[in-house]
């Protein structure tokens, strides 16, 4: 079964807009943490913000914060004020036990 | 350069040959793990070492695929008898704590192609 969903293959945003990418999950660990990473062109996976899931805030980095909904089982990713740098793959992942399992991606292009 | 670092970046070989892939983690992580992405896909899980005992293997990884961590610190993943399925970027990343609450740094990746 899929532990990790992310239902838009691609998303389109204005340069200076926010977007939101979804991910929704699955798991009945009461203890795991859920990460978003940056895939661009180039291949590197790049860590961009993480939530505990007995975090009691949903967390922020810089332009980037997470909306976690704990009871739907969503941790998705704003970004505010898009650069054309944003453009990327992004990757949902949640740590469950010992492991880090991905969903597919979101491919992000940021448009000027 | 103090992250995860992979080597070779890139790697063709004819389909039949054995390949290895050598991964250097963050120096102080005690956890390792290697994954495998294929184009437009996100990384598919093959195994993780904490420090130097594979503590759990994908069912991906089949038979003839072997890691190691000898000594806690690098890593080898070595791909035999390759076939053309085995085409993919393998991704290595390292991490310090145990639990869930610590961020994975990942490599930039070994692209094998399989021709």
């Amino acid at each position: 079964a899929q532990k990790i969903t992310q239902t838009q293959p691609g998303m389109f945003v204005q340069e200076k807009e926010a977007v939101t990418l979804d991910c929704t999950y699955d798991t009945s660990d009461p203890s795991y943490g859920l990460f978003w990473y940056k895939q661009p062109s180039s291949g590197e996976m790049i860590f961009l913000i993480y939530q505990g899931s007995y975090d009691q805030q949903n967390a922020t980095e810089g332009r980037y914060s997470l909306n976690f909904q704990k009871a739907r089982k969503s941790a998705n990713l704003v970004i505010s004020a898009s650069q054309l740098g944003d453009s990327a793959m992004y990757f949902c992942a949640m740590c469950e036990g010992q492991n880090f399992v991905f969903g597919p991606g979101t491919r992000l292009s940021v448009l000027p | 350069d103090t992250g995860v670092s992979q080597d070779p970046r890139h790697k063709i070989t004819k389909r039949g040959q054995n390949v290895t892939f050598r991964c250097d983690p963050i120096s102080e992580h005690n956890r390792l793990y290697w994954y495998r992405q294929t184009l437009g896909q996100g990384p598919e899980f093959l195994t993780y070492f904490q420090n130097e005992a594979q503590l759990e293997k994908s069912r991906l990884l089949s038979d003839r695929f072997s890691a190691e961590r000898p000594k806690g610190s690098f890593s080898t993943l070595e791909i035999q008898r390759t076939e053309q399925g085995d085409s993919a970027m393998y991704l290595c990343a390292s991490s310090l704590k145990q639990g869930a609450n610590t961020e994975a740094f990942f490599g930039q990746g070994t692209r094998l192609t399989v021709v």
